[in-house]
């Protein structure tokens, strides 16, 4: 069975500082995508990032970064100098790759983040 | 282009009335989506489209809720006898068609907030 955990529901911190969204996942697909999207109060899904299993490289861009480790089978995603327009609730996905194609992404709970001035 | 669109942004009924909501997804997208997200949960998958067809739909919750797309691109989410526990944003989103394992990103819209009284 495929699940998304994300234990943080709520986070709040002040302006300047550095916060890091944990997420976990499970699935029985060797070959699976990992999704970080992010829902501001006006409530549009915006995607940040899609991450292949296949590839445990890190990734920075911007102020923004994520951790994948298929050992601990954890996406992490990590908000650098946080700003007050970070504010929202992050979702993290998991989209396993049958041989069907396609499948539809399974959420997590989500983490509201308040960045506070 | 266009994205993803969904009419109507919201919808306030009765419990036990009928509704339904649309969505019009990217031209050329014959892969359609539609998920649910209560309120301070992550989205949840409901029924997915390939072409005209109900690919999977395995998540719809019981016999009350139904979804078309009749000449394979338009999509309308049916609710029968709603109640208060139906309350919540439905979202709808597109991508192209896989084949295999390729992946084609979901583009979401900005969902119909439905409320049961």
């Amino acid at each position: 069975a495929q699940k998304v955990t994300q234990a943080q529901t709520e986070i709040s911190v002040v302006e300047k500082e550095d916060v890091t969204l944990d997420c976990v996942y499970e699935t029985r697909d060797t070959t699976y995508y990992l999704f970080w999207y992010k829902q501001p109060p006006s409530g549009e899904l915006v995607f940040l990032i899609r991450r292949n299993s296949f590839d445990e490289q890190n990734e920075i861009s911007g102020r923004y970064s994520w951790n994948f480790q298929k050992s601990t089978s954890s996406f992490n995603f990590t908000i650098t100098a946080s700003q007050v327009v970070d504010s929202a609730v992050y979702f993290c996905a998991l989209k396993e790759t049958h041989s069907s194609g396609n499948t539809p992404l399974v959420f997590g709970k989500g983490t509201r983040l308040s960045v506070i001035a | 282009g266009a994205g993803v669109s969904q009419t109507p942004s919201n919808k306030v009924t009765e419990k036990g009335k009928y509704v339904e909501l649309r969505c019009d997804p990217i031209s050329g997208h014959t892969a359609l989506y539609w998920y649910r997200q209560s309120l301070g949960q992550g989205p949840e998958f409901l029924i997915y489209f390939q072409g005209t067809g109900a690919a999977d739909d395995s998540g719809l919750p019981n016999d009350r809720f139904f979804a078309v797309r009749p000449e394979g691109s338009v999509s309308t989410l049916k609710i029968q006898r709603t109640e208060r526990g139906d309350s919540a944003v439905y979202l709808c989103a597109s991508s192209l068609k896989s084949s295999g394992s390729t992946y084609n990103e979901q583009f979401f819209g900005p969902g119909t907030r439905l409320t049961v009284l």
